[in-house]
Formats: C-alpha cells, sequence, structure tokens
C-alpha cells in the first residue's frame, strides 16, 4: 500500500536545540497531518496542513504543506523533555464528498530529548 | 467530551481464543477507524466505517478479524481465533465529517495492547 517515508527514525538532542523532521511521498496528498504519541497513549493531532505551501505554528511546533504536495516537515524550537515522544506525520488523499477519507501515516520519529 | 473510548487496555490471552475489543467514538462522529500498530509495521487501517456502515475492509488481514458497528456510539473488533501474531496496539478512531472542506482529523483512543500467548 501507500508509503511515507518519514525521517528521521530517531533523535537523540539536548534539551532548547531545535527539531526538525519531514516526511515524503511519491504521490500527492491534499491533507497532511502531524501527530505525536506519548508512551501507553494514542496519538495526538498536533497541526493539520489543508493547503500547499501552507506554513502554520502551533506554539514552540511549526509545520509546512509543500508546494508540490508530495511532502511536509514539522519543525520544533526550543525543545523541552516533555516533547519526548514518537512524531507521526499522516496524509490524505481526497477531499470531502469524494472517495476515502483514509489516512495513510508515516512510520514516526522517535525523540529523546536530554537535559 | 470524554474523547474516544477503548476496552480493555490491556488484554492477555491464549492462542486460539476469541478476543473482543470495543469502541465508543465521541459523540456525534460519523466516521470511525479501527488501526493495529505494531514495530515492524507502524500504523495501519484496518478498516473504517461512515455511519455505522463499513466502507473499506481491505486492510483487515485475515478472515479472523471482523469488526461491527451496531449502532453510532459502540464498535467492536473481533479477533477468532487469535494467534500469536495479532500482538500489537490496537486503536480506534473517530472523525467528523464536514461539509464542504477537506477536513478529516481523527482523535484517537488510548489503544488496546493484545498479547497472544
Amino acid at each position: 500500500g501507500q508509503q511515507l517515508n518519514q525521517s528521521p527514525q530517531s533523535m537523540f538532542i539536548q534539551e532548547g536545540e531545535d527539531v526538525s523532521m519531514n516526511c515524503t511521498s511519491s504521490s500527492i496528498f491534499n491533507t497532511w497531518l502531524w501527530y505525536k504519541q506519548d508512551p501507553g497513549e494514542g496519538p495526538v493531532l498536533l497541526i493539520a496542513l489543508y493547503k500547499a505551501g501552507e506554513l502554520t505554528s502551533n506554539g514552540r511546533l511549526t509545520a509546512q504543506f509543500g508546494i508540490t504536495r508530495k511532502d511536509s516537515f514539522l519543525n520544533i524550537s526550543a525543545s523541552i523533555p516533555s516533547d519526548v515522544g514518537i512524531y507521526f506525520c499522516a496524509g490524505q488523499k481526497s477531499y470531502s464528498g469524494a472517495g476515502s477519507y483514509q489516512l495513510t501515516f508515516g512510520k514516526g520519529t522517535k525523540l529523546s530529548v536530554i537535559p | 467530551d470524554a474523547g474516544v473510548i477503548q476496552s480493555p487496555r490491556h488484554e492477555v490471552t491464549e492462542m486460539g481464543q476469541e478476543v473482543t475489543l470495543r469502541c465508543k467514538p465521541i459523540s456525534g462522529h460519523d466516521y470511525l477507524f479501527w488501526y493495529r500498530q505494531t514495530m515492524m509495521r507502524g500504523l495501519e487501517l484496518l478498516i473504517y466505517f461512515n455511519n455505522n456502515v463499513p466502507i473499506d475492509d481491505s486492510g483487515m488481514p485475515e478472515d479472523r478479524f471482523s469488526a461491527k458497528m451496531p449502532n453510532a456510539s459502540f464498535s467492536t473488533l473481533k479477533i477468532q481465533p487469535s494467534e500469536p501474531r495479532d500482538s500489537a496496539v490496537y486503536f480506534c478512531a473517530s472523525s467528523l465529517r464536514l461539509v464542504f472542506q477537506a477536513k478529516n482529523i481523527q482523535y484517537f483512543g488510548a489503544g488496546t495492547r493484545l498479547s497472544v500467548l
């Protein structure tokens, strides 16, 4: 099935550092979402992107929807210990009212923050 | 709202036993999704429903897996008979279709961690 290539697979950073991760696809998506999963919990939505080129911030998080619609990135500035977790990108192909509502997920980026 | 509620949180069973996982979506949501998460394969969509009707079950791995949604507030995922390779975390998610908008924000439950011995 469709795959999203998410990188890096894991990161170890010092508290206070900035973090970047990205997702790429061989096909176009109309929506990009970024989720975070804490241990023992389900993924929680961080940012949703709906238009090519869109740049959206949520506190220290910034995400962009690539112009080609085949990629997206997530930046975290000034990392803190509670940023630890697994970050997932997800893409959706279909517009409302047409086709499926399926999301395709990347395999995640595991973030570790060293105090 | 209480969010998506899944039960049980943990299930340990023996190979060959029937397992039933339960999900209560967010009230008013019209889409419900069942996912399986493993280290090897990540998050995989198993099946999803719209207005209680199964739309796409192509992700269901085998006939041993079945899912039902008898009403808007309840869904089950059943594995019969269970096998050790079914061990994974199973998530339920729900979303609300917004007319004329291309939005599908899925809200996830906390998951059921299944161990089949």
